[in-house]
């Protein structure tokens, strides 16, 4: 069964307080995205990751960090969250390869995360 | 710098109409990916249709159809017969052929009334 798990579905943290948000994947799928979603705004990319410990910065990096240890999974971590970082998160997954000729159609998302930093 | 822009912010439309949204893009590719996705009120993000840039034919799925014109970075979706359950936000997202990410506009929110 092809599908990106997002834990938890809500969360609400104070400012100052960490924040982990988790994500996993059942096709063994190499790359892994965090986007973040803001109205108006679409869905922005926070961090891209390639495979296990090869993760690059997305368009907006600041105030995230990730860690991916297993191919499966990927986290987002806010360490000291701010109010401003009150929006629905996103994990997605793909293959290699995904959206060329020849590799799969698309992203797959996850149900996303909805963040409320009071 | 924006490279996916919608500027439908919404749009509203009686059942069975068509209805067309517009998407430009930028990119320096001469190859890329176009993409069109509807997120539902749950929120979920589904992938409904995409255009290679490669291609002149434009892309058709059920009542989902594109209008690709590459000259003016323009890549339209028009729904035919529209229902119902059509109403949600529609993206339009772009990748370019060397990077394996996806950009997405800021999507336009459609409304189908009876």
């Amino acid at each position: 069964d092809m599908k990106v798990t997002q834990m938890p579905r809500y969360l609400i943290k104070r400012m100052g307080e960490n924040v982990l948000l988790e994500c996993g994947q059942d096709m063994s799928h190499e790359t892994m995205y965090w986007y973040r979603q803001d109205p108006g705004l679409g869905l922005q990319l926070i961090y891209i990751s390639y495979d296990v410990d090869s993760n690059s910065e997305g368009d907006i990096p600041k105030g995230y960090r990730v860690s991916r240890k297993k191919r499966e999974h990927f986290s987002l971590i806010l360490d000291s969250a701010k109010t401003n970082q009150t929006s629905v998160y996103f994990c997605a997954s793909s293959s290699a390869d995904w959206g060329g000729a020849n590799g799969q159609n698309t992203l797959y998302f996850g149900a996303g995360t909805r963040l409320s930093v009071l | 710098a924006q490279k996916v822009t919608q500027t439908q912010t919404s749009i509203s439309v009686v059942e069975k109409t068509t209805v067309t949204m517009d998407c430009v893009y930028e990119t320096r590719d001469s190859s890329y990916f176009l993409f069109w996705y509807k997120q539902t009120a749950s929120g979920e993000i589904v992938f409904l249709i995409r255009q290679d840039s490669y291609k002149k034919e434009n892309a058709t799925v059920g009542h989902y159809s594109l209008n690709f014109q590459k000259p003016k970075s323009s890549i339209g979706l028009i729904i035919t017969a529209t229902q119902i359950e059509d109403s949600a936000v529609y993206f339009c997202a772009m990748r370019d052929f060397n990077y394996n990410v996806l950009y997405f506009g800021s999507g336009t929110k459609l409304t189908v009334e009876p």
